[in-house]
């Protein structure tokens, strides 16, 4: 079963704007994590902002931050004032259980395109 | 800040050949995984070691093998390469302080 969904194979956006990346996940467990990276042509792995079952608050990181809906299990990426740089792939994954040592799940990703 | 090293960056083997990859955590990490991510895929964990002691297993083929020695560092020995193993392998570690995964550059294996 598909653990971590992202409906959007590709988006646009204009430089200078705010996109929400979507990412939904399916879990039974009450403790996990939820990560997004970014992995530019170039390859690398990014990270770029977590979110715990547990954090009260939304996790913000500079221009990112995470809409996270616990209840519709929901963990959206936003990235504001977008820059010719966050043109990239985007990854969603999540971390499920309380033990160290437990995989990410990834979900299928979604290209940015940041248009000047 | 130190990073994930991978060695080496880029691996070209024929068939039925075997390769090392080498991956040296973030000093004081002491979990590591491994990744594969075929083209146009997301990655998908192979194995990973919390203390020199295995603690996962993904879809890592019986061919390959991996092991986290006391210094931390770890090495994935992949034995009768196929093509289909042609992927970019990504080294993580992670600190039991910290839910965090950090990649390292990768290592970009052709097999020809």
């Amino acid at each position: 079963a598909q653990k971590i969904t992202q409906t959007q194979p590709g988006m646009f956006v204009q430089e200078k704007e705010a996109v929400t990346l979507d990412c939904t996940y399916d879990t039974s467990d009450p403790s996990y994590g939820l990560f997004w990276y970014k992995q530019p042509s170039s390859g690398e792995m990014i990270f770029l902002i977590y979110q715990g079952s547990y954090d009260q608050q939304n996790a913000t990181e500079g221009r990112y931050s995470l809409n996270f809906q616990k209840a519709r299990k929901s963990a959206n990426l936003v990235i504001s004032a977008s820059q010719l740089g966050d043109s990239a792939m985007y990854f969603c994954a999540m971390r499920e259980g309380g033990e160290y040592g437990n995989k990410l799940v990834f979900g299928a990703g979604t290209i940015l395109r940041v248009k000047s | 800040a130190a990073g994930v090293i991978q060695s080496p960056r880029h691996l070209i083997k024929e068939k039925r050949e075997t390769a090392t990859l080498k991956c040296y955590p973030i000093p004081r990490h002491d979990t590591v995984y491994w990744y594969q991510q075929g083209p146009g895929q997301d990655p998908q964990f192979l194995i990973s070691f919390y203390e020199k002691m295995q603690s996962d297993k993904g879809s890592i083929p019986d061919r390959f093998s991996a092991q986290q020695f006391s210094d931390y560092h770890s090495e994935l020995n992949m034995s009768s390469l196929e093509l289909g193993d042609s992927a970019l392998y990504f080294c993580a570690s992670s600190s039991i302080l910290e839910d965090t995964q950090y990649f390292g550059p990768g290592t970009r294996l052709t097999v020809l």
